[in-house]
């Protein structure tokens, strides 16, 4: 059972628009969501995350949105450039809020591939 | 710093053969975690470490062992390889408790293939 999905394998973009990746969990316990980047033949690399009280975070060209009662979240590039040409990974954990700890433990979506056209 | 260390990138094995992925972390992180990569499947957790001593399964653990002496080092062993343990496999840190964010700090992948 698939906790975290990532329904698009994939997306296209020219550069200079908006990228729109989504994903969608179904386990309520998940108090903390994060979005990784993926090159090829290198490991992910954190981008960006959120936490299960607020429904926004921003950092520079990256926003992230989150929508608890939909069981939504969405990561927003603007404007989109070439070498955010990657898979994105969408991650969700628990007990990460009110002084918790994760563990480590991470359950990750299937991922999306963004290519950016120049 | 050379952040989370893997070895070897690549290797071929035959059907019921076994081998350890080495991974090793200079950042002097509390948790280490293994996860595989499938095609469609996204990353998936095998085993975790919170700290010398101290291992438990993840989401898929059949077929691998795991054990950490250090603070370093979480070595991850396939015991019998099998066609359907060909992947990408990531080791993975984070500080723990001293700073958890979720965040996790990869390195660069190991790919397996067993014939």
């Amino acid at each position: 059972d698939q906790q975290v999905k990532q329904n698009s394998p994939s997306l296209s973009v020219q550069e200079g628009r908006i990228s729109i990746l989504n994903c969608d969990y179904t386990n309520s316990m998940f108090d903390y969501f994060l979005w990784y980047k993926k090159y090829p033949a290198e490991g992910p690399t954190f981008l960006i995350s959120i936490s299960s009280i607020k429904d926004k975070n921003e950092d520079g060209r990256f926003t992230v949105f989150l929508n608890k009662s939909a069981k939504h979240l969405s990561l927003h590039i603007v404007p989109s450039q070439p070498g955010d040409s990657a898979v994105y990974f969408c991650a969700a954990t628990t007990n990460l809020n009110a002084g918790g700890t994760s563990y480590g433990k991470l359950t990750f979506g299937q991922g999306t591939i963004l290519t950016v056209h120049p | 710093n050379a952040g989370v260390t893997q070895t070897p990138k690549f290797q071929v094995l035959k059907t019921g053969q076994s081998m350890t992925l080495q991974c090793a972390q200079d950042m002097n992180h509390e948790y280490m975690s293994w996860y595989r990569q499938d095609p469609g499947m996204g990353l998936r957790l095998i085993h975790y470490s919170v700290g010398a001593g101290i291992t438990d399964q993840g989401e898929v653990p059949n077929g691998y062992n795991v054990s950490r002496s250090t603070t370093e080092d979480f070595p991850l062993r396939l015991l019998s390889a099998a066609p359907s343990q060909t992947s990408v496999y990531f080791c993975a840190s984070s500080p723990g408790t001293r700073g958890d964010t979720g965040e996790l700090f990869f390195g660069e992948g190991s790919r397996l293939t067993v014939l």
